[in-house]
């Protein structure tokens, strides 16, 4: 069965950098792309972005870009987001989705990670 | 850049009632709107996709509705685990604000 395992919660100090793994399972990761999306405290879903598993193609939320990177290792069927300089604003909880080419949005997602950026 | 403004954000209603959430794009986003269902403390789940697509294994009183900028998610009969909240999504990117949907 498709799984996306994410890594453990992690508190940061402002302006340091955390980078959060999804370690796929179940599905041919290089068929899919593997989206972001996290959530405040008491607030709504933001998207931050998505990844192409099968070229490393990204395309990046307008207010996050420069701050933020994806990658993916295909050797593991993990992908890595990296979030740099943060901001007590950047507490959240970080998800990872596959995502299905075309109108299908994100079928399967990860449990979530809590980033905390608190001094 | 698209807006999607999503209505109401709260909503009070009592179990066996009808509920209707809207989705409101300011521009023309054919079908690719998506809609999920949040519970506290969990992730969210897919419901409807191609805006009017059940995904498999969600119970047919939930249905989607829509194309171009103007879309509509509606629960037939609200049932006890459908008080969650609902969230609109375009192009696989933005989403809407959010709808709570509590007991009356």
């Amino acid at each position: 069965q498709v799984q996306l395992v994410q890594s453990g919660p992690e508190v940061k100090k402002p302006g340091a950098s955390v980078k959060v793994s999804c370690k796929a399972s179940g599905y041919t990761f290089s068929s899919y792309g593997v989206s972001w999306v996290r959530q405040a405290p008491g607030q709504g879903l933001e998207w931050i972005g998505w990844i192409s598993a099968s070229n490393g193609d990204t395309k990046y939320a307008h207010k996050l870009q420069g701050r933020v990177t994806m990658t993916t290792d295909t050797s593991t069927s993990t992908a890595y987001m990296e979030l740099r300089r943060l901001r007590s604003d950047d507490t959240a909880v970080y998800y990872c989705a596959r995502l299905v080419a075309g109108p299908f949005g994100f079928d399967y997602w990860g449990q979530g990670t809590l980033v905390t950026a608190s001094s | 850049d698209i807006q999607l403004t999503q209505s109401p954000s709260f909503l009070s209603a009592s179990v066996g009632d009808r509920v209707t959430i809207t989705c409101r794009a300011s521009q023309d986003i054919t079908s690719y709107l998506v809609w999920y269902q949040q519970k506290p403390g969990k992730a969210p789940k897919r419901l409807i996709y191609a805006a009017s697509t059940l995904q498999s294994g969600v119970p047919s009183r939930f249905s989607g509705s829509g194309s171009g900028t103007e879309f509509t998610l509606t629960i037939s009969s609200l049932q006890p685990e459908d008080f969650a909240t609902y969230y609109c999504q375009q192009f696989n990117t933005l989403f809407g604000g959010g709808t709570k949907v509590e007991i009356k």
